[in-house]
This record gives structure tokens, C-alpha cells and sequence, in this order.
């Protein structure tokens, strides 16, 4: 039992280039977050999927799309990247229940964007 | 803001002694949570502590909350090397759909 993976665990882009960031869960979650956490600012949600098929803004979405794959799968894609999107990328899935809901993180992702 | 404060920012203790971490919030919860992260490391929940409850346990963590003055205690107690980390206070507004809003981390360093 994985819990949450992230791939990739670092990566370099130049502005202007595309990645994407992949996420997966393995506890049969139905609600996948994304976030990002930089320096003194703690975590800051980028979207979310309460279910699969569905995708919704967070905080901060801008540059950012996402893709519910599945129940298992969350990816997010930077289309151009930007310098202001260097940061520590966290994926992560919760389920409701009855005395509140958790969530589990996955390892992160660093990113830097030259 | 709707995050609220964490306080402190820092906190250095030696192996052994109490470590006590605050966190407000300025709207109504359905619950506070408290996460750890360790250096290079994605979060872990520690406890989750409902609007209606005053105070848990959980082996050497107590969590307190009051509603009345918007806050939140952590506790670690006999701290160990070992609980070098970031603790991180989360808070679900009440309200269906709400997400969780994570405040900026507590930085605890405990010397051997």
C-alpha cells in the first residue's frame, strides 16, 4: 500500500515550457487535491476533485489545469511555465468520514522554473 | 484574512521538555486539524479535534480548542530529537464543500 505517489521528485524547466505533474492514490479516494508550498506561506490549494469527473478551483489556479483521470489518478499541468511557479508541489487524497476528514499527502514535487 | 495566525513562528526546546504551539482562526470551524512535516517530506495528520470537543489525546499530543476565543493548543510532551519538524494548523470552516485552509507552520527544533 503506496498511499500517495508523486512523479516527478524534481524538476528543472526553462520559462515558457510545459510539464506535467502526476499523482496517484491507491486508498480509494474520492477527493485529490493539489497544492503548492512555498516559503513562508505555508500550503495554498491550487484545485481540487471531490470525485472522479470532477475539478474545481482553489486559491491560487492561475497557470494551472488539472485532469481527474480516474479514481486512482490527479495530474497538473503547467502550460507555460512561469519563474513564479518555482515551489514544492504536494498532492494529496481524503474520504469523509463520520468524525471529520483527513488528508494524506504525497512526497512533493520540486520544481524550479529558470 | 480567513487563515489566522500560528505561534510561534520558531520554537527551540531541549530533548525532554513540553512544546506548546498556538493557532487562531477568525471564522466558525467544523474542525481543526494539526499536520507535521518533516524536513523534505510531505505532511502527516497528527489529530483531528471537532468544533464540538474541548480536548484529545493522542499518545504524547494533546490538542486543546476553544471556540469562544477562536484557538487551538498542540501539546507535545517529553519531546524527543525525533519530533524535529513543522507542525502545521488546518481548519475546515464550517459550511458543506468547505476545504481546508493550512496556516503558515510552526518550525519546532528539539536539541538532544
Amino acid at each position: 500500500n503506496a498511499g500517495v505517489t508523486q512523479t516527478p521528485k524534481f524538476q528543472v524547466l526553462k520559462t515558457g515550457q510545459s510539464m506535467t505533474l502526476q499523482c496517484a492514490q491507491d486508498m480509494n479516494h474520492n477527493s485529490m487535491y493539489w497544492y503548492r508550498q512555498d516559503p513562508g506561506m505555508g500550503l495554498r490549494l491550487i484545485y481540487y476533485s471531490a470525485s472522479e469527473g470532477t475539478t474545481d478551483k482553489g486559491e491560487v489556479p492561475n497557470g494551472y489545469n488539472v485532469s481527474r483521470l480516474n479514481k486512482r489518478e490527479f495530474s497538473l499541468r503547467l502550460e507555460s511555465a512561469a519563474p513564479s511557479q518555482t515551489s514544492v508541489y504536494f498532492c494529496a487524497s481524503s474520504e469523509k468520514r463520520a468524525g471529520g476528514e483527513t488528508q494524506y499527502f504525497g512526497p512533493g514535487t520540486r520544481l524550479l522554473v529558470l | 484574512s480567513q487563515q489566522g495566525e500560528e505561534d510561534p513562528q520558531a520554537l527551540s526546546i531541549q530533548e525532554g521538555e513540553n512544546a506548546t504551539m498556538n493557532c487562531s482562526y477568525k471564522t466558525s470551524i467544523n474542525n481543526l486539524q494539526w499536520y507535521r512535516q518533516n524536513s523534505g517530506r510531505g505532511l502527516v495528520h497528527l489529530i483531528l479535534i471537532r468544533s464540538n470537543e474541548r480536548e484529545k489525546h493522542s499518545g504524547r499530543l494533546r490538542v486543546t480548542l476553544d471556540t469562544s476565543k477562536k484557538s487551538s493548543s498542540l501539546l507535545i510532551t517529553a519531546s524527543r530529537a525525533a519530533d524535529t519538524a513543522s507542525y502545521f494548523c488546518a481548519r475546515r470552516k464550517a459550511g458543506a464543500n468547505s476545504k481546508l485552509t493550512f496556516g503558515k507552520g510552526i518550525t519546532l527544533s528539539v536539541r538532544p
